[in-house]
């Protein structure tokens, strides 16, 4: 069964500085998605950043950016230029390709932001 | 277009009554995730729903069970509750389904008494 370990479960950073969560996963599958998920107190869970495991290169989102070490099965995000609202609970996901719809979550790190 | 949005958002009920969720997918979307959050076991996958055909299933008793009608809408159905459902269930839609980005509802809280 695949596994996603986020081994911080709580990280804090000053504004305006960068922090990077971790991630790490166990497949043994080729074909897989990686996704880190937002969910601030009490909202929605949304998007932040999605990679395929066959592109090379890390995904970007603006100030939100992966490392993505496929062979050592590592799914890192970096946040530059934290603000305010960037506090919330980050969640790692696994999605394999042929699992269409369902998703493992790491238990997730969650962010605190300092002014 | 409308976000996902599921009914009730809260809800109470007692050890042994049954309840039933309710989730309406972004307009065009056909897969339906549903996904059990608690702070003890995180997010837990319950079962995903195409074109009204379960299309996988969690590791979840037959007590939780769902289904989809066929504009793509989906309740689960939880029986014979117990304290340990309590718990917020989210559900997630996409096109259909593969690596495509999972939708958020805002979620239903259940607090089983």
């Amino acid at each position: 069964a695949q596994t996603v370990t986020q081994s911080q479960p709580e990280m804090s950073v000053q504004e305006a500085e960068t922090v990077t969560l971790s991630c790490t996963y166990d497949t043994s599958e080729s074909d897989y998605y990686l996704f880190w998920y937002k969910q601030p107190p009490s909202r929605q869970m949304i998007l932040v950043i999605r990679q395929e495991a066959y592109k090379q290169q890390n995904a970007t989102e603006n100030r939100f950016s992966v490392n993505f070490q496929k062979a050592a099965k590592s799914f890192s995000l970096k946040i530059s230029d934290s603000q305010l609202g960037d506090a919330a609970m980050y969640f790692c996901a696994y999605r394999r390709g042929a699992n269409a719809g369902k998703s493992t979550f790491g238990d997730g790190t969650t962010l605190t932001v300092k002014p | 277009k409308a976000g996902v949005t599921q009914t009730p958002r809260y809800l109470i009920k007692t050890r042994g009554q049954q309840v039933t969720l309710s989730c309406s997918p972004i307009s065009g979307h056909r897969s339906v995730s549903w996904y059990q959050q608690t702070p003890g076991q995180g997010l837990q996958f319950l079962f995903e729903y195409f074109s009204e055909t379960q299309r996988n299933k969690g590791n979840f008793p037959g007590r939780f069970s769902g289904r989809q009608f066929s504009n793509s809408r989906s309740e689960m159905n939880v029986s014979t509750l117990e304290l340990g459902d309590s718990a917020l269930y989210l559900c997630a839609s996409s096109f259909k389904g593969a690596g495509e980005t999972q939708y958020f509802g805002p979620g239903t809280r259940l607090l089983v008494l």
